[in-house]
């Protein structure tokens, strides 16, 4: 049982590159997020999808787009990339609502030079 | 909107107890989880409250009063391995998990 799956696990762009984070959940949640983590800030949410179908703004959403593509993923990608997106990037999946536990994976390390 | 406070940073010794505290402002609260990581990895679930009051599990323990917006996880007989980054969340019905910054535990021998 994988869990959430992200690739890839370490990634480095120039600025102004475009690239897409893969995560594929294999629970079948309904519920799936994106967070970006850098140090101090804690995790910050950058997109949600609450069912299959929707998605939905969270906290930091300006340079991203997501794609909940089926039940089982849900991609973010960022169209040019800039130095301030040199984040850790955590997907998370659950089954739905807010008390549902997340889980999360192992993240991606993303470098912007 | 949502806002949620918590120390940066608490120390202690192995086989003491830590409280660490989280106060919350959010339109329409609905419970307040609490997720343990380590070194970087992949954030883990510890608990939820929903409701006013005390919920055990193990050595951990997680409280809520939604009258004084705040909560606390307890976490007591410390061992080494309980060094990490613990985040409380909560949200709004309907949205995602909106966490605090993080509060770093320290234990020493």
């Amino acid at each position: 049982n994988a869990g959430v799956t992200q690739t890839p696990k370490f990634q480095v762009l120039k600025t102004g590159q475009s690239m897409t984070l893969q995560c594929a959940q294999d629970m079948n949640h309904n519920s799936m997020y994106w967070y970006r983590q850098d140090p101090g800030m804690g995790l910050r949410l950058i997109y949600y999808s609450a069912s299959e179908g929707t998605t939905d703004k969270g906290e930091v959403p300006n340079g991203y787009n997501v794609s909940r593509l089926n039940k089982r993923e849900f991609s973010l990608r960022l169209e040019s990339a800039a130095p301030s997106q040199t984040s850790v990037y955590f997907c998370a999946s659950s089954e739905s609502g807010l008390n549902s536990p997340l889980h999360f994976g192992n993240g991606t390390r993303l470098t912007v030079t | 909107g949502q806002s949620l406070e918590q120390p940066s940073e608490v120390t202690a010794v192995e086989g003491a107890i830590v409280q660490i505290n989280c106060t919350y402002q959010t339109s329409g609260f609905y419970g307040l989880s609490w997720y343990q990581q380590h070194d970087g990895g992949a954030p883990t679930f510890l608990s939820y409250n929903a409701l006013d009051g005390l919920e055990e599990t193990g050595r951990f323990s997680s409280f809520l009063s939604r009258s004084d917006s705040y909560g606390y996880l307890l976490l007591q007989e410390l061992q080494m391995k309980d060094s990490a980054s613990y985040f409380c969340g909560s949200g709004q019905a309907g949205t995602a998990l909106i966490f605090g910054k993080g509060t770093t535990l320290s234990v020493s021998s």
